[in-house]
């Protein structure tokens, strides 16, 4: 079926180090894309989202790129701190699809990342 | 602005009994979406409910169910449990007004343990 895929299960970096964690969809239907951050014993905490009429999106330390031509999404982390080990999932909501899409987000594996000090 | 609240926390459960998990959504939101969390299968979407209507569906048998109320609080119920349903269940809650595209944001989840 359709689904959001990750790359690479696991990324090691150093402190101070940019890590980038990569994402494939399969639905060229999805138009709206939320990278969220989860710690061990924590819920996923929001940390960007982009729309499919976008393809970079910054926040703080963090940058969002959607390449709709290989259904591919990155996010790219500046200066990685040992905070932000975590697992890092990408999920996608298929958009104006009616009752099938409200509130439904479909999740990607997750990649861990590990920041070495 | 406090953040989405999920009761109770941890749950162990005997295998036929029935369970349910609630949850308060932010203040001002009106969608709330469940999924349940496995090491196996990952996030998977329950259901989301809006203004106490039930919007979507996943694909999960009927022993689970769910409801909303008029303060936009949300349960889940899980009747004759099976040992595969040990997991993390968490809910998020969103606006709902602009339909699908929305930020959720997610409580920090029940784990159900069923032995």
């Amino acid at each position: 079926g359709e689904s959001v895929g990750l790359h690479l299960p696991t990324l090691s970096v150093q402190e101070g180090d940019n890590s980038i964690i990569n994402c494939a969809y399969s639905n060229s239907a999805s138009d709206y894309f939320i990278w969220y951050k989860q710690e061990s014993g924590k819920g996923p905490q929001f940390i960007i989202d982009i729309r499919s009429n976008m393809d970079k999106r910054q926040g703080q330390r963090v940058t969002v790129l959607l390449n709709k031509t290989v259904k591919h999404l990155s996010l790219q982390i500046a200066a990685t701190q040992p905070g932000d080990s975590a697992v890092y999932f990408c999920a996608e909501n298929r958009g104006n699809a009616g009752g099938t899409s409200y509130g439904k987000l479909t999740f990607g594996q997750g990649t861990i990342l590990t920041v070495h000090p | 602005k406090a953040g989405v609240t999920q009761t109770p926390r941890y749950l162990i459960k005997t295998r036929g009994q029935q369970v349910t998990l609630s949850c308060s959504p932010i203040s001002g939101h009106r969608s709330v979406s469940w999924y349940q969390q496995t090491p196996g299968q990952g996030l998977q979407f329950l259901f989301e409910y809006f203004s106490e209507t039930q919007r979507n569906k996943g694909n999960f048998p009927g022993r689970f169910s769910g409801r909303q109320f008029s303060n936009s609080r949300s349960e889940m119920n899980v009747s004759t449990l099976e040992l595969g349903d040990s997991a993390l269940y968490l809910c998020a809650s969103s606006l709902g007004s602009s339909g699908s595209k929305d930020e959720q944001y997610f409580g920090p989840g029940t784990r159900l343990t069923v032995t």
